[in-house]
């Protein structure tokens, strides 16, 4: 099946500062999503983007499918952007069987 | 106005016993979805519905008997419970074409002991 790699598993960031998580895939993909888990458990979707580029609020998300990877920019950071931030994948076999990245698990400090 | 509600939030209950939970969604979607969320956080997809009909089946053991009564709900019922079946279970809903987005629902932790 389509793998899926996360990079970096861990950032501690401070306040005020801006971040880039990375997403690597190894197949061409129908459906390219990113979430945010909060410290409650919660699954947020950010962005649902299998190309191209998206932006809201804060946050923006770009995936260049051609060269298999995806971006999340994450811009003054905040506390409550703490937490794990997964990239999933659907590998257009037609079955939108999502595989999910190991996630990148992010902590903002004061 | 809940868009994928899961029932219930926390499930705590002994080996052996047999436990099912219940999933809703109201986005009009008619595929679902269930995950498995592991003690190191990673997601797998189990089992997938689309119009009532299985479409995914994981390797799952068939201790896990998937339900769907109705396009809007996905029930998974659990036999025999095993100490390995502790894990954050969430229930997940798309539609089969346009964009295949899915919403994931709040997840139920099963603990057990």
């Amino acid at each position: 099946g389509i793998q899926v790699e996360q990079s970096p598993p861990d950032l501690i960031l401070q306040e005020g500062a801006n971040s880039t998580l990375r997403c690597n895939f190894s197949d061409s993909v129908n459906n390219l999503q990113w979430f945010h888990q909060n410290p409650w458990g919660q699954l947020i979707n950010l962005f649902y983007i299998p190309s191209g580029t998206k932006q809201n609020g804060r946050l923006s998300a770009t995936t260049v499918a051609t060269e298999r990877y995806s971006l999340l920019y994450i811009s003054s950071s905040q506390t409550t952007d703490s937490g794990v931030y997964f990239c999933a994948v659907e590998g257009g076999y037609g079955n939108n069987r999502l595989a999910f990245g190991k996630g990148n698990q992010v902590v903002v400090i004061p | 106005d809940t868009a994928v509600s899961q029932t219930p939030k926390y499930l705590v209950t002994q080996m052996g016993n047999d436990k099912s939970i219940k999933c809703e969604q109201n986005l009009g979607h008619d595929t679902m979805y269930w995950y498995k969320q592991d003690s190191k956080k990673f997601l797998k997809i189990m089992f997938s519905y689309n119009n009532k009909e299985l479409i995914i089946n994981e390797t799952v053991p068939n201790r896990f008997s998937p339900k769907s009564p109705d396009k809007a709900h996905l029930n998974l019922h659990i036999n025999s419970l095993e100490l390995g079946d502790s894990a954050v279970y969430f229930c997940a809903s798309s539609q089969w074409t346009d964009s295949y987005e899915q919403y994931f629902g709040p997840g139920t932790r099963l603990t057990v002991t």
